[in-house]
Formats: C-alpha cells, sequence, structure tokens
C-alpha cells in the first residue's frame, strides 16, 4: 500500500459542468476525510466517513457538492455545476481512527474556467 | 474544539534551529497536539505528536509545557527543504468525533 491516491491529480472544467473526484485511502483505514484547500489557506473540512456511513456532511459549501464512500472502502466527492468560485484543491485524507494523525493524498486541483 | 494560535511566517536561513510556537488556552485533558508539514500541491503530511513534556523524531523536537497552554516544534539545522507551511492542531488521540481542524499555519521559508 502506497498511501492515500487521488484520481486525477489535475481536472480543468468549463463553468457549469459536474465533476467527480475520488479518493482510496490506505486499505485499513476505516475513517476518510475530505478536505478543500484555497491559496494561502489551510485546508477545509467538508465532510467524513466512517467505513461506509457519512457521519457528517454540514460543512459540504453547498448542495452541490455530495460525497459517498459505497463499500467504505474508497470515496467519491463530486460538484455539480461547478462554479469558478470551487476552483481549489481537494484533499482526501485517511485514519484507522486510533490516534489523531492523518496520512493525507496528494490532492486534485481543480481548475473552473 | 482547542483553538490554536501561530505566526503567519517565519524566516530562517540554511543551518539553523527554527522553533516554530503554537498557542492552544483551551486545550482539553485529553488532547493531543500534533504538527503537520505541507509542500505546495501536496497534502500536509504527519511531523510529530505529542501530550507533554518533549517528544523528538528523526524530523523535529516538540516541546510542551506543564501547563500544555502552548507548544514549540522545533527543526534542527533547517535546509532549504524544509521550506513549507507548517500546522499545529490539538484533539483527541481517541479520535471519537474529532475533525482536524486547520488554521492558516506558519509559512517557514529558508534562505541560503
Amino acid at each position: 500500500d502506497t498511501g492515500v491516491s487521488q484520481d486525477p491529480r489535475h481536472k480543468i472544467t468549463k463553468r457549469g459542468q459536474n465533476v467527480t473526484f475520488r479518493c482510496d485511502p490506505i486499505s485499513e483505514h476505516n475513517r476518510l476525510y475530505w478536505y478543500r484547500q484555497t491559496l494561502g489557506q489551510g485546508p477545509e473540512f467538508l465532510t467524513y466517513f466512517q467505513n461506509e456511513a457519512q457521519l457528517e456532511k454540514s460543512r459540504l459549501l453547498s448542495d452541490r457538492f455530495s460525497a459517498e464512500r459505497p463499500k467504505g472502502s474508497f470515496s467519491t466527492l463530486e460538484i455539480q455545476r461547478t462554479e469558478q468560485g470551487d476552483s481549489a484543491m481537494y484533499l482526501c485524507a485517511s485514519s484507522d481512527g486510533t490516534a489523531n494523525f492523518y496520512t493525507f493524498g496528494s490532492g486534485t486541483r481543480l481548475t473552473v474556467v | 474544539l482547542a483553538k490554536t494560535t501561530q505566526p503567519i511566517s517565519m524566516d530562517s536561513y540554511e543551518g539553523q534551529e527554527v522553533n516554530i510556537t503554537c498557542s492552544h488556552n483551551n486545550i482539553a485533558t485529553n488532547d493531543y497536539i500534533t504538527w503537520y508539514q505541507q509542500f505546495p500541491s501536496q497534502g500536509p503530511r504527519f511531523i510529530i505528536q505529542g501530550y507533554k513534556t518533549k517528544v523528538t523524531n528523526e524530523v523535529a523536537s516538540l516541546f510542551i509545557p506543564a501547563d500544555r497552554k502552548s507548544s514549540t516544534l522545533s527543526l534542527p539545522r533547517v535546509s532549504l527543504s524544509d521550506t513549507a507551511v507548517y500546522y499545529c492542531l490539538v484533539g483527541d488521540k481517541s479520535g471519537g468525533s474529532y475533525i482536524p481542524t486547520f488554521g492558516r499555519g506558519t509559512s517557514l521559508i529558508v534562505h541560503p
């Protein structure tokens, strides 16, 4: 296992299109987190899963954002009807829930034009 | 959630020791202190974690006074490759409903 994997690394999309990002956590980690990061800011929490259950989603930025983790392994983050303000780095992290340190992926850089 | 306060930026030179202090005045009894490092276009990377006194690993040292209201990350003999943003987080090690919350971090620039 090489860590947390995110795909794609970069995505350029036109305003109004839908985009989906994938995150593959470390295989034995049951917790998975999504963050958004804009330039000059720290990562901003969006949502997290424990196994397949989404335990916190109130901080998703709008109803255009949704996330799934159907089998408790990989997760997807979808943004519908993208806006220019959605341009950011989207980060995924995972943990085994026994200690509060988290392994992050390299992120997906989204550019909405 | 315990809030943390760090300097926005710091400058240093190669070979010097760098100390970054984080304030967390309302840290809870069960909270641990964790530091992450982030390079541009990468996700944050775990550096070190501690509860009290001093913790040292191959990368850094973490000093935590008895009242635990602050902590200091110490990077010995920094190099240009240590230029990065450093984040201090506090939270319950057991996980529970803890959600790691990042501030703006400290941007460290190491000069030749």
